[in-house]
């Protein structure tokens, strides 16, 4: 079964520094992983994701994630913070061929973005 | 494109009474459907998968006579809580994805609050 592991509860990071969520996986087949963030009472929101291709993709909001098939690892990154990115992010994966389609979920990291 | 909906937004409920929860795609056709539950500051769990016509397929531990899913079309799913009580309180949200390929498009939520 696909697992995801998002080993941090916590980002704090002032604004204008760069920001890291980590996120590493684990599949039986071929790993199709996804971004989301989560604001308050809200549902979620993609924002990127990784099929094939380039190991580095870019995703709305100035974010961008880079795919490590040897380290299994989808880490999200966002060169400059801004305070509005404070949120709740998730990173999902997706084992293809095998899963019938569903997500397993991170735990999710809240992201602090401090003025 | 790809806007999922969600209604009611918010319900508060007595117990021992029954609650709808609707999801549609607006803009294109969803083969498949999920439901997921989520509690405060926690990730999401998925309850049950539903594909268009087909009775929907549970996840362990979610009971089927509890929670009942139907997806009569491909732009609508339903998830009825039956003899909802406290413990049932929680975020409810639904995605939906059209083929085998695509990302999840998650609803906006809705809230079930039982007294």
């Amino acid at each position: 079964a696909q697992s995801v592991a998002q080993p941090e509860d916590q980002v704090n990071v002032a604004e204008g520094n760069p920001l890291t969520v980590k996120c590493t996986y684990s599949v039986s087949g071929n790993p199709y992983l996804f971004w989301y963030v989560q604001y308050p009472n809200r549902g979620l929101q993609f924002l990127l994701k990784y099929i094939t291709g380039d190991n580095l993709v870019k995703g709305s909001y100035g974010f961008e994630a880079e795919f490590n098939k040897s380290q299994t690892s989808f880490h999200l990154k966002k060169p400059s913070a801004l305070v509005s990115d404070s949120a709740l992010y998730f990173c999902a994966v997706r084992d293809f061929p095998y899963g019938n389609n569903r997500l397993a979920f991170g735990k999710g990291n809240q992201v602090v973005v401090i003025p | 494109g790809a806007v999922v909906s969600q209604h009611p937004s918010w319900v508060i409920c007595k117990s021992g009474t029954s609650v709808k929860i609707e999801c549609r795609s607006l803009d294109f056709q969803a083969t498949t459907m999920f439901w997921y539950r989520q509690f405060p500051k926690q990730s999401l769990m998925l309850m049950a998968t539903s594909n268009e016509g087909s009775k929907a397929t549970y996840e362990q531990g979610v009971e089927k006579d509890k929670f009942l899913i139907n997806h009569a079309s491909l732009t609508l799913s339903t998830l009825t809580v039956t003899s909802a009580h406290p413990e049932d309180s929680s975020f409810y949200i639904c995605s939906a994805a059209s083929g085998s390929y695509n990302e999840q498009f998650f609803g906006p939520g809705t809230r079930l609050t039982v007294l």
